[in-house]
């Protein structure tokens, strides 16, 4: 069964980066039929999409988070990472590493259960 | 980017009786690459339907994806106790892929 877990520092002040690792587990990262993606949730809202990466490291972003983000991957630990950068009180949420398909089947179907990460001084 | 609006915001119904969620586009998209998840209280999303219409591994058959073009309906055909919990819609046929803002079924 796949799993995947976030971690990283709960707490980060205004302006500096934030940043997160997923770890997968019970399969590998490096197939082609995924990409590997990072979806936050600000507390009580809705879901953003904020970017997604394959194994290869080709990746793609959300435009309205301005190139604040970057994604990379280390097959050889399996995992992807997220870094954030210039981060406001906006960007507090429960943030989410999870598994998406390629091509015609972007949907996320496997998730980590989710960190939260406070932006404040 | 397409927006998804989510209708009714919330719904209140008894377990046995039927839920239909509304998922409206902003504009059409490629093919019927909409899925739905369903979230309850400090869980992930969890992935009910793809391509519209196809059911998760695992996913009961009283819940059902339906719609095309720029409608789509989620279908809970008889509410159980677990099914009371906080449904998105996402696109995936246009990037950003983008979801919309939630519909809660509560119990009445």
């Amino acid at each position: 069964q796949l799993q995947l877990q976030e971690s990283g520092p709960g707490l980060v002040k205004p302006s500096e980066t934030l940043s997160l690792t997923c770890t997968v587990s019970g399969g590998s990262i490096s197939s082609s039929s995924y990409y590997w993606g990072w979806i936050r949730q600000p507390p009580g809202k809705g879901l953003e999409w904020i970017g997604s990466i394959n194994y290869s490291g080709n990746t793609y972003d959300n435009p309205s988070l301005k190139s604040r983000v970057t994604i990379s991957v280390d097959t050889s630990k399996n995992q992807f990472s997220l870094k954030l950068s210039s981060v406001t009180a906006a960007d507090t949420a429960v943030y989410y590493c999870a598994r998406q398909g390629q091509w015609h089947s972007k949907y996320f179907d496997y998730w980590g259960q989710g960190t939260l990460v406070t932006v404040s001084s | 980017e397409i927006v998804l609006t989510q209708s009714p915001g919330t719904l209140s119904l008894s377990p046995g009786e039927r839920a239909t969620l509304s998922c409206r586009a902003s504009q059409s998209f490629s093919s019927s690459y909409l899925a739905w998840y369903q979230q309850k209280p400090g869980q992930a999303p969890r992935l009910l339907i793809y391509g519209a219409s196809s059911r998760a591994t695992g996913i009961p058959d009283r819940f059902s994806g339906s719609g095309s073009g720029t409608d789509f309906t989620l279908t809970i055909s008889r509410l159980e106790p677990e099914d009371f919990a906080v449904y998105y819609c996402q696109q995936y046929g246009s990037s950003p892929p983008t979801f919309g803002q939630g519909t809660k079924v509560e119990i009445k």
